[in-house]
């Protein structure tokens, strides 16, 4: 079954550093998703991408945060600088189309700020 | 604010019994329901969706969908110690982001 990419699993790295993940959905799904999972919560939409364009990134802390999906394929998330607050699960998502399809989620990066 | 509503549990239950999830959810428009399955430090794994009021059976899974009442459920028969997981319920209401629940957790004792 084709699964969604997404790389590192793991990052830990010190505050005001430079993060980034990348996320790479299944063939074909048009709606990519990046969420934030913080234990004990579920996940919660940072930024939500239609092909190339961005549909919804109100609750993505813009002033920190940037996504990007160029090329309406892979996806890559920034965080800069890092803030100990960002530490947390940071997952990938991706479905056929953005209209209550099912979504399905890669791995995730577990991020850990020191 | 749409808001999605489960209990944390954790609900325990011996093997083999049947596990009862269930989930409230606050937008009478909402249109479709999932549910997830989290192991612990993973990520979540869709097990089951739900469009219409009534059951929906998957192996051991059913999902029960009642708009009127603005509830789901989810049901596992012949529970199993690897069942032991967070079960996320997860609601989309037109053009708004998928809401996710807190999620409940399952303990199925051997």
């Amino acid at each position: 079954e084709a699964e969604v990419a997404q790389s590192p699993r793991y990052k830990i790295t010190e505050k005001s550093q430079a993060v980034a993940f990348w996320c790479d959905p299944i063939s074909g799904h048009a709606t990519l998703y990046w969420y934030r999972q913080i234990l004990g919560q579920g996940p919660e939409l940072l930024v939500q991408f239609q092909d190339e364009s961005v549909v919804d990134d109100s609750q993505l802390p813009k002033d920190r945060f940037s996504a990007e999906r160029l090329k309406g394929v892979d996806s890559t998330l920034k965080i800069q600088p890092a803030e100990l607050g960002d530490s947390a699960m940071y997952l990938c998502a991706s479905s056929e189309t953005g209209t209550g399809q099912p979504q399905h989620f890669g791995d995730g990066t577990r991020l850990s700020i020191l | 604010q749409k808001e999605v509503e489960q209990n944390s549990g954790p609900l325990s239950v011996p093997e083999g019994a049947i596990a009862s999830l269930n989930c409230t959810y606050s937008d009478r428009g909402s249109q479709s329901f999932f549910w997830y399955r989290q192991y612990s430090g993973k990520s979540p794994e869709l097990i089951m969706s739900i469009y219409s009021n009534g059951d929906k059976e998957d192996g051991r899974f059913t999902a029960q969908l009642n708009k009127a009442s603005q509830y789901v459920s989810l049901l596992i028969r012949d529970s199993q110690p690897s069942d032991s997981a967070t079960y996320l319920c997860a609601v989309y209401s037109g053009n708004t982001p998928l809401v996710f629940g807190k999620g409940t957790r399952l303990s199925v004792i051997a």
